[in-house]
């Protein structure tokens, strides 16, 4: 596989449940983002991660926990999520974090639905 | 901080008109600028860049000049085509980079 790989594509889930969102790049970068892709709302940035350490944090609730145990693969654990979390949670990488000359390179996103 | 403004949509062409999307940014110095296209179903996937005043990015038929006198980075093409519809971000900063809003383009036959 080639590029920015997130699992699963679609995901629908109760307030009370737990599960976690997967993405892997195979670009040799060293820093990973999550996104959230709300309807009719800007791109919101919520973690950033360079080297395997987290650099930025964007005021996001704590029912969301992201881990990133290599700089290949970074998780986004989900726990007690509320109705107004359905959104687009897209994942990216570029070769470092906080430059402004970087591209990104994004994953497909997983579509999260939350009843 | 940094930011850009990018021009609301949704956006509706004929299919061969010409498209513009603007795009402007607030920052110090020369922020680097990008737009990115996300097709439906997918993830956001870079289409042009520049990276110092004056620099033009083109790719697929799009164009975008950096112009610092206007701190503009407008999105060009001169003929669209129905597989351009698709939603277009600028993105831009220094060392934080920030997206605009998004721009839904929907091209008819």
């Amino acid at each position: 596989e080639t590029g920015v790989t997130q699992t699963p594509r679609h995901l629908v889930m109760g307030m009370t449940n737990k599960k976690s969102l997967k993405c892997e790049q195979h670009l040799g970068h060293n820093a990973m983002y999550w996104y959230k892709q709300s309807a009719k709302k800007p791109l919101e940035l919520m973690f950033v991660y360079s080297l395997e350490e987290r650099v930025e944090n964007n005021s996001v609730p704590s029912r969301f926990s992201p881990e990133c145990p290599n700089s290949s693969h970074l998780f986004l654990h989900l726990h007690t999520l509320q109705p107004e979390d359905s959104a687009l949670y897209l994942c990216a990488s570029s070769p470092r974090a906080q430059s402004s000359y970087n591209e990104q390179f994004f994953g497909p996103g997983t579509r999260l639905t939350v009843l | 901080g940094d930011s850009v403004t990018q021009m609301e949509g949704p956006v509706t062409l004929s299919e061969e008109a010409f498209l513009t999307i603007n795009c402007t940014y607030t920052a110090t110095g020369y922020p680097s600028l990008f737009w990115y296209v996300q097709y439906p179903g997918e993830g956001l996937q870079l289409l042009l860049k520049a990276t110092k005043a004056d620099d033009k990015g083109s790719n697929k038929g799009f164009e975008a000049t950096y112009r610092k006198e206007t701190t503009s980075f407008h999105l060009e093409k001169g003929s669209v085509q129905v597989s351009d519809s698709a939603v277009y971000f600028c993105e831009g900063g220094n060392e934080k980079l920030t997206f605009g809003t998004g721009t839904r383009l929907t091209i008819i036959p």
